[in-house]
């Protein structure tokens, strides 16, 4: 089965740096996706990686090892704001989005 | 920034009625999707629609879902008999790639649906 695992909860510190770690098995692979959710939103596009290797936007960068099966989404310099789920989400050989349940960030002062 | 848009924002109905959820998705995007999510668990795919038809479905879009593109701007997903277990926030997408790899999906701010 096709299956997308990452943490359920984290807490970091406002000015922290937090990595959102994310490991896959799914049929094929055509990317991975880090969307942002906030409570009660749509999720809205962070990243994409089909490489191998690190993308880096502003404060937020994104990891990639397809031999591994692993992705980390990193964000530095916290603000209260970033206080959000984040989803991780495999493209499968049929062009497929397969999510993961999300990591729910608690940002503290 | 173009955005995809869902009304209503919020329906309640009661168990057997049929619900109809729209969108509107960004106008020069091709692939439309359909996602739900009950609160507090995962995003869950219904179903994809290019070029007037149902590309892709997944298990929960059973005999009781349909959609439609009615004409050239929205695209609608219809429940006949709602269920309890129908309560859920229902994410429109849209992308300008379907078969692509950075298929980047616009969410619209969904419609929560709860059935009484």
């Amino acid at each position: 089965g096709q299956n997308i695992d990452q943490p359920t909860e984290m807490t970091a510190t406002e000015g922290a740096i937090v990595q959102i770690n994310c490991t896959y098995q799914t049929s094929g692979f055509n990317g991975l996706f880090w969307y942002q959710q906030h409570a009660g939103e749509a999720p809205t596009f962070l990243s994409y990686n089909v490489l191998d290797g690190l993308e880096e936007k502003g404060r937020f960068s994104s990891f990639l090892s397809r031999s591994k099966g692993y992705s980390y989404l990193l964000l530095k310099e916290l603000q209260m704001k970033d206080s959000a789920s984040y989803l991780c989400a495999v493209m499968d050989s049929n062009y497929q989005l397969i999510w993961g349940a999300g990591t729910k960030l608690i940002i503290k002062p | 920034e173009p955005e995809v848009t869902q009304t209503p924002s919020h329906q309640v109905t009661q168990m057997g009625q049929e619900v109809i959820l729209r969108c509107v998705p960004i106008s020069n995007h091709l692939y439309f999707y359909w996602y739900r999510q009950i609160l507090g668990q995962k995003v869950e795919f219904l179903v994809s629609f290019y070029n007037n038809e149902i590309s892709e479905k997944s298990e929960i879009f059973d005999d009781q879902f349909s959609v439609e593109r009615p004409d050239g701007s929205n695209f609608t997903l219809k429940i006949r008999s709602t269920k309890l277990e129908d309560s859920a926030m229902y994410f429109c997408a849209s992308s300008e790639a379907g078969h692509s790899g950075a298929n980047v999906l616009t969410f619209g701010a969904g419609s929560r649906l709860t059935v009484l």
